[in-house]
């Protein structure tokens, strides 16, 4: 079973384009992370969300926690190929574990 | 934000020897937890150690492994006897401030042939 299910999997874009990446869950999450992972390196947390219907930004990144907190959404404006990389979503479930559960994530591939 | 680091960050191992992967944290934590992520796959919990015991841990964090703090600093993750399925990515990570957050070592990537 998929607690944290990344869509889409894979994305490629233009130089410029917007896109929105979504990470749903059927649980209530307490907190939820996103992380962004180059190949053979460790997840390099990007933000953390706590509340429902919190939104937050980091630069041109957008990052949104649903209001139930069972989902979350990663908006880019105008990306760029240095945006290209695996972006993951995870969670601690709110029944007071601490560990995190990862989605698989989505590969985005910006193309110059 | 926490720094990690982990030794090695590659090893190669012959399956049925024993592995021990390291992580140290620049600065003093009580709390840290254990992940790996096998080629292609996602990052799966392993166990968390808080004050020199184990927490949680999950279903793959059966007798073949162990943790520890042995020297009061770096925290380690034993692998008894590998498996060429313990072929992976082990990542070690200390908690942030802000909910769970928890930041991410390098990784060690282990190759059992």
């Amino acid at each position: 079973t998929q607690l944290l299910e990344q869509s889409p999997q894979f994305l490629s874009i233009q130089e410029g384009e917007n896109l929105t990446v979504y990470c749903n869950s059927s649980s209530v999450f307490s907190s939820l992370q996103w992380y962004r992972q180059e190949p053979g390196e460790g997840p390099v947390l990007l933000v953390t969300v706590v509340t429902g219907g919190e939104v937050k930004k980091l630069k041109r990144l957008t990052f949104q926690f649903g209001d139930a907190r069972k989902d979350s959404s990663l908006h880019i404006t105008a990306a760029q190929p240095g945006d290209t990389g695996l972006y993951l979503c995870a969670g601690d479930l709110e029944a007071g574990s601490y560990q995190l559960t990862f989605g698989k994530g989505t590969k985005l591939s910006v193309i110059p | 934000e926490p720094e990690v680091t982990q030794t090695p960050s590659h090893q190669v191992t012959q399956m049925g020897q024993e592995v021990i992967l390291r992580c140290v944290p620049i600065s003093n934590h009580l709390y840290f937890y254990w992940y790996r992520q096998i080629l292609g796959q996602k990052v799966e919990f392993l166990v968390s150690f808080y004050n020199n015991e184990i927490s949680e841990k999950s279903e793959i964090f059966d007798d073949q492994f162990s943790v520890e703090r042995p020297d009061g600093s770096n925290f380690t993750l034993k692998i008894r006897s590998t498996k060429l399925e313990d072929s992976a990515m082990y990542f070690c990570a200390m908690p942030g401030q802000v909910g769970n957050e928890q930041f991410f070592g390098p990784g060690t990537r282990l190759t059992v042939l």
